[in-house]
């Protein structure tokens, strides 16, 4: 089975902190994704990568930046956090092309 | 640019009852076209994709869904809901050489006992 996990499941920060969401995969997948969930918004992609170092933004990139040095890991960097990034972020990731996506348990993310 | 519209934020149905969640999508080729289910607090978990070939698609825990080009609709139905199926539904759709998804915003289900 592929397993995606994420670092923490629920995570408060306060405003103005650097925050780090870790995800990694197990599944030698090519893709990796990261959304963000908002109640009657479903889910928007933030970053996606197709390789190591490399990197696309997606519909939402704003205030976020993303890390992929090693195949397995996709981090999802908040430079600077504020209070319209507390949100559900989900991890997924793929083989090639547009494949089935696999999707980790989430982190809650609450910014104070 | 692609697109999903999921019509119905919020369906109740009785436990025993059969469902129908709607999906109309766009998309300006051969769509690959999913079904995910997402429990509370939970991250989302595949039902079914559809590729190509048969149009009826069957999925895990007695669910399918019929692909219909003519109106680009990718409806998932159950004969019989169980309590468990209580969750949000979410209808994706991508394609091609295009690895990313686009999700529609989901429909909630709640199932009466």
């Amino acid at each position: 089975d592929v397993k995606v996990t994420q670092s923490s499941r629920y995570l408060v920060k306060r405003t103005g902190e650097k925050v780090f969401l870790e995800c990694v995969q197990d599944m030698d997948h090519e893709n990796m994704f990261w959304y963000r969930q908002d109640p009657g918004l479903g889910l928007r992609l933030i970053y996606f990568s197709y390789d190591v170092k490399m990197k696309e933004k997606g519909d939402i990139p704003e205030g976020y930046s993303v890390s992929r040095e090693k195949k397995e890991r996709f981090s999802l960097i908040l430079e600077s956090a504020s209070t319209n990034q507390t949100s559900m972020y989900l991890c997924a990731s793929s083989p090639p092309a547009a494949d089935t996506q696999y999707f980790g348990p989430g982190t809650r993310l609450t910014v104070l | 640019a692609q697109s999903v519209t999921q019509p119905d934020i919020h369906i109740t149905v009785s436990e025993g009852a059969s469902l129908e969640l709607r999906c109309n999508y766009s998309y300006g080729a051969t769509p690959y076209l999913f079904w995910y289910v997402q429990s509370p607090g939970q991250g989302l978990q595949l039902l079914l994709k559809y590729f190509s070939g048969d149009t009826l698609v069957q999925g895990i825990k007695g669910f399918e869904a019929e692909f219909k080009r003519s109106q680009s609709s990718f409806n998932l139905r159950k004969p019989s809901v169980h309590w468990s199926d209580a969750a949000e539904y979410f209808c994706a759709v991508g394609g091609g050489s295009n690895y990313k998804l686009t999700f529609g915003k989901g429909t909630l289900l709640t199932v009466n006992p």
